[in-house]
């Protein structure tokens, strides 16, 4: 089946450092998501991107797709706090009315003030 | 902002009982899903549901399991006997024509 490698596992960097993750795949996907989880609570959507090559800004996030559709990163700029948590990329094959997603296993991220 | 909601928040049940997980899915979207995640994990799908009907199901999704959208604004996920690893945060998702998947807040079953 379908596999995404999401790196690092884990990240421990100072405030106000910059951050960058990344997903890869076995396989094409057609659309790249990336989430943001907090302990307990549900993922929350940061960036969606749809084309390979785009690059897709949310505040002090940027992400992009890969030329080969296969792969995706995520950048934070100028880390705060509260970027404290769980970051998941997901990547959807979108094969007609199967719009499942397929889970990395997370990056998890901490900041030291 | 509309969002999906879930009840209830925490649900703890006895082996071998049946649980019902309730999701309003947001309002226009028309693709849902249930997801669940045990401790620690990552995200598993479970099953995706459109225009009435399962449109993709895992292989946790066992005869078991079983949704259902018994109006226009929920959407359940029924346990028929549950079991100790059936233990997770249980999460609902929905989602327009286009691809960003929108979740829930998440159930968390536990299964003594």
């Amino acid at each position: 089946g379908q596999q995404l490698n999401q790196s690092p596992q884990s990240m421990f960097i100072q405030e106000g450092e910059d951050v960058s993750m990344n997903c890869t795949s076995s396989s094409i996907f057609n659309t790249w998501l990336w989430y943001k989880q907090d302990p307990g609570e549900g993922p929350v959507l940061l960036i969606a991107l749809y084309k390979a090559g785009e690059l897709t800004s949310n505040g002090r996030l940027t992400a992009q797709f890969g030329i080969t559709r296969k792969d995706s990163f995520l950048n934070i700029s100028a880390s705060i706090p509260s970027d404290v948590g769980i970051y998941f990329c997901a990547g959807q094959a979108d094969a007609g009315n199967n719009r499942k997603l397929i889970w990395g296993l997370g990056t998890s991220l901490a900041v030291n003030p | 902002e509309p969002e999906v909601t879930q009840t209830p928040s925490h649900q703890v049940t006895q082996m071998g009982q049946e649980v019902i997980l309730r999701c309003v899915p947001i309002s226009n979207h028309l693709y849902f899903y249930w997801y669940r995640q045990i401790l620690g994990q990552k995200v598993e799908f479970l099953v995706s549901f459109y225009n009435n009907e399962i449109s993709e199901k895992s292989e946790i999704f066992d005869d078991q399991f079983s949704v259902e959208r018994p109006d226009g604004s929920n959407f359940t996920l029924k346990i028929r006997s549950t079991k100790l690893e059936d233990s997770a945060m249980y999460f609902c998702a929905s989602s327009e024509w286009e691809g960003r998947v929108f979740f829930g807040p998440g159930t968390r079953l536990t299964v003594l």
